[in-house]
């Protein structure tokens, strides 16, 4: 099955400056790649998604990048800010069961 | 966006007891409802697939006895863990489908005294 790997588990940034989390997915067939945020004691929060066809995303200060290839996928987020502050989690999609794997997720701080 | 609700929030209930979770899907109909667990600083862990009139598909290791999933409409799932002991404690999630994407409900806090 598939297997999704996430680093690094933990980040700590100042605000204004940029993050970025890593995935590495093993299974060739997926073709979405989603990331949710989860503030504690909440479910996760859907924020950006990719499909295998694009190599990038943008939604204002959030990106995704996609590398087939490699099989890897990434979040940038730009000027951060205290209330980016949360668990981030990437996910595969490796088929028509719509069910997704999920990375081991990031905290991610960002200090004012 | 799609939005998914879950009751109740949080629970507690004597070990012994049966707890119902309830998901809904709000705003748009969803043919298949996924339940997850999560523990403290965990990432979530997958139950079972519910799917509208059939019967739930549940992962490996999970007790379909001890967690009966109902789908009985496009809208709304339930989870009932049976005779709950304090190892079941936990942080239970629901997730709706809606074409590739997947939206979570807010989770439900269960302690088992």
């Amino acid at each position: 099955g598939e297997n999704v790997e996430q680093h690094p588990s933990t980040l700590s940034v100042q605000e204004g400056d940029s993050a970025v989390i890593k995935c590495t997915y093993s299974d060739s067939a997926s073709n979405y790649f989603p990331w949710y945020k989860q503030e504690l004691g909440k479910g996760p929060q859907l924020i950006i998604d990719i499909r295998s066809n694009v190599g990038e995303k943008k939604d204002q200060r959030i990106a995704v990048t996609l590398n087939k290839t490699a099989k890897h996928f990434s979040l940038h987020i730009t000027e951060t800010q205290p209330e980016d502050s949360a668990v981030y989690f990437c996910a595969a999609n490796p088929g028509s069961a719509r069910q997704l794997t999920f990375g081991s997720g990031t905290q991610l701080t960002v200090l004012p | 966006g799609a939005v998914v609700s879950q009751h109740p929030s949080w629970v507690i209930c004597k070990s012994g007891t049966s707890v119902k979770i309830e998901c809904r899907s709000l705003d748009f109909q969803a043919t298949t409802m996924f339940w997850y667990r999560q523990f403290p600083k965990q990432s979530l862990m997958l139950m079972a697939t519910s799917n509208e009139g059939s019967k739930a598909t549940y992962e490996q290791g999970v007790e379909k006895d001890k967690f009966l999933i109902n789908h009985a409409s496009l809208t709304l799932s339930t989870l009932t863990v049976t005779s709950a002991h304090p190892e079941d404690s936990s942080f239970y999630i629901c997730s709706a489908t809606v074409g590739q994407g997947q939206y979570f409900g807010p989770g439900t806090r269960l302690l088992v005294l």
